[in-house]
């Protein structure tokens, strides 16, 4: 199993362009996180989709940010228009249908720099 | 507001110097501890779920233990590969406000161990 994929791994941006970071879950897993990662605040949750449907995007920080999940193999996280601040490491989980407990599986994330 | 605190922020032991690493959590029903590993330029890996006070896991060196109030990540002889940032999180239970998906996660402590 190939885990997680996410692409770019490394992105680095202008202050007002348009970012796209995607997402690829290992195949048969139903639920699907974006997670924001920073030295100040840690390891915050965006928004997470179950069965392609979002659930909680209580998480995204302003309407700069949207998320969509077209299947059960896809998501894209996009920041429209970026801003230095959302400078981060942007990772993707995803977590099996009934497994044993709930445990998430990350991607390698995405390290985002906004200039 | 449900919070995990992780102490120290970071740690250095030398090679076979066991240890302990402290998680602290204020969640309204727990419905799950996590314990995550995450080495540099990586996503956090899986390594622990507890669910109840008084459960003990074990994986090698590791061991997670689990109170009413924290879980500790005891590390036995630890070895230089062992060094990594662990992350705990917690997930409180739905009936009490949680999220189903929602991951709470503590800042982590970085483990440096020393040949």
């Amino acid at each position: 199993d190939a885990g997680v994929i996410q692409s770019p791994r490394h992105e680095v941006t202008e202050m007002g362009q348009e970012v796209t970071l995607r997402c690829k879950p290992i195949s048969g897993h139903n639920s699907l996180f974006w997670y924001r990662q920073t030295m100040m605040r840690g390891l915050e949750l965006l928004i997470y989709f179950n069965n392609n449907v979002p659930i909680d995007d209580s998480g995204m920080p302003e309407d700069r940010f949207s998320a969509k999940m077209p299947n059960a193999s896809f998501s894209t996280l996009k920041i429209q228009p970026s801003e230095p601040r959302d400078s981060a490491v942007y990772f993707c989980a995803s977590r099996p249908v009934g497994g044993p407990g709930n445990e998430q599986f990350f991607g390698p994330g995405t390290r985002l720099t906004v200039l | 507001e449900d919070q995990v605190t992780q102490s120290p922020e970071a740690l250095r032991l030398q090679e076979g110097e066991s240890s302990s690493l402290n998680c602290s959590y204020t969640v309204s029903g727990l419905r799950g501890l996590f314990w995550y590993r995450q080495d540099p330029g990586k996503g956090p890996e899986f390594l622990f779920t507890l669910y109840s006070a008084g459960e003990e896991k074990e994986k090698e060196r590791l061991k997670a233990t689990l109170t009413k109030k924290e879980s500790f990540l005891h590390i036995t002889a630890p070895k230089p590969e062992d060094s990594a940032t662990y992350l705990c999180a917690v997930q409180a239970d739905v009936n009490y406000g949680g999220s189903q998906g929602n991951l709470i996660f503590g800042k982590g402590t970085k483990l440096s161990v020393k040949p």
